[in-house]
């Protein structure tokens, strides 16, 4: 079955410190992946995603992804983080049919000034 | 400006008064999708449609309904909601399938 997985519930960071907020997925084919955010009473908004070349993908606010095909993973990064970061971020994985999107429960980030 | 927006933004309604969630996109996407989101449990997929009058199930699509009549409009329907709709959903377009997705502000709803 396809899945994404993102097994941290809650991460916290200070202020200036390099975060990470992880993603492993389970998907035949090649996966179509994705990051969003979602900050309080608001919608999702994209951040960035892989759909092939270069595995170090960047976006949106400073963040950027690494897909790495062996470990099945797919990790949200950002070399300094800031309090206006604090949101709940979700990982998400189109399955191979390309029809459904298959979304993780969810790593709420705290940033502490 | 670009938008995908919902309407009713919150809603409180009891067992059985069947409701309909409009949806509305102004980017000409072909595709378009309802979610529906829980504590815990991330954004599960209810409905999603390819293109006007073509539409598929997601992952949790008992209880619910949809039509795609008009490119811009996915209404999702409640005939018979029950209390465990209670959720926040949220509608989203991209412009093709497997894209990035563009989401609406999202529809509390409280079913009684």
């Amino acid at each position: 079955a396809q899945s994404v997985a993102q097994p941290e519930d809650q991460v916290n960071v200070a202020e200036g410190n390099p975060l990470t907020v992880k993603c492993t997925y389970s998907v035949s084919g090649n996966p179509y992946l994705f990051w969003y955010v979602q900050y309080p009473n608001r919608g999702l908004q994209f951040l960035l995603k892989y759909i092939t070349g270069d595995n170090l993908v960047k976006g949106s606010y400073g963040f950027e992804a690494e897909f790495n095909k062996s470990q099945t993973s797919f990790h949200l990064k950002k070399p300094s983080a800031l309090v206006s970061d604090s949101a709940l971020y979700f990982c998400a994985v189109s399955d191979t049919g390309g029809f459904k999107t298959i979304f993780g429960a969810g790593t709420r980030l705290f940033v502490k000034a | 400006e670009a938008q995908v927006t919902q309407n009713p933004r919150y809603l409180i309604t009891v067992t059985g008064k069947k409701l309909t969630v409009t949806c509305s996109q102004n980017m000409n996407h072909e595709y378009m999708s309802w979610y529906r989101q829980d504590p815990g449990l991330g954004l599960r997929q209810i409905y999603y449609s390819m293109n006007v009058e073509v539409t598929d199930k997601g992952d949790v699509p008992e209880g619910y309904k949809v039509s795609r009549k008009e490119k811009r409009n996915f209404p999702l329907i409640l005939e018979s909601p029950s209390p465990n709709q209670t959720s926040l959903y949220f509608c989203a377009s991209s412009l093709i399938s497997r894209d990035t997705q563009y989401f609406g502000p999202g529809t509390r709803l409280t079913v009684l």
